[in-house]
């Protein structure tokens, strides 16, 4: 079945960079997805990749995906206080509705 | 623009009592809604979802209902409510494809007491 593996926690330094990392084990995902999630609010899109590029960057955001290893992760470049939140990695299958399939999350701290 | 709206934000019920949720969709027509929850502040698990009006599919078996009687609005149910149905409630929607994903209400946090 469908499974979506990430740590559970990292703390960075402010200013340095963080690296959030994902496996997947469904190889016929088509969309993969970072969310962000700040205390006792609801989950934001951060950003999105199709299964078939390698890399999307967006501002501080950097996004690599390695099909081969099924493996996903989220760079923050200069990482703030205000990342720290949790980061959920997800994935779909865009054939039928199937529901999207969640990580359990990264809980990201950042030190001032 | 599309927005989606979840109430009530926080609710504490006692142990027994009854349940209900509501959450809308405004700006989209036949959307693809779901209802999520989160046990103390990590992964989700979901528990329903709708791909049409009268259309419900429940991924988890529990004393938790759900039913959609209108195209844009979800709502979550439970006759008696458990201990074990304290958590973060989180309504989502998105375009029948899912490109670009799902976009979530602000959430309901529930404690049974």
């Amino acid at each position: 079945g469908e499974d979506v593996e990430q740590s559970l926690f990292l703390s960075v330094r402010e200013g340095d960079s963080s690296v959030i990392n994902c496996t997947y084990t469904d190889s016929s995902s088509t969309y993969l997805y970072w969310y962000k999630q700040e205390p006792g609010a609801g989950l934001q899109l951060l950003t999105y990749i199709f299964s078939n590029m390698d890399m999307k960057q967006d501002q501080r955001l950097t996004v690599l995906l390695n099909k081969k290893d099924k493996h996903l992760s989220l760079r923050i470049a200069d990482t703030q206080t205000g990342d720290s939140a949790i980061y959920f990695c997800a994935e779909t299958f865009l054939a039928g509705n199937t529901p999207l399939v969640f990580g359990k999350g990264t809980r990201l701290s950042v030190i001032a | 623009s599309q927005t989606i709206h979840q109430w009530p934000a926080t609710l504490v019920q006692p142990v027994g009592s009854p349940l209900s949720l509501e959450c809308t969709v405004e700006g989209t027509s036949n959307p693809n809604l779901y209802w999520y929850r989160q046990a103390a502040g990590r992964g989700l698990q979901l528990l329903f979802y709708s791909v049409g009006i009268g259309q419900i599919s429940s991924e988890v078996p529990q004393n938790l209902s759900a039913s959609r009687p209108q195209d844009r609005q979800f709502i979550l149910s439970s006759k008696k409510l458990l201990l074990s149905d304290s958590g973060f409630y989180l309504c989502a929607w998105s375009e029948g494809d899912r490109t670009y994903g799902y976009t979530f209400g602000s959430g309901t946090r529930l404690t049974v007491v």
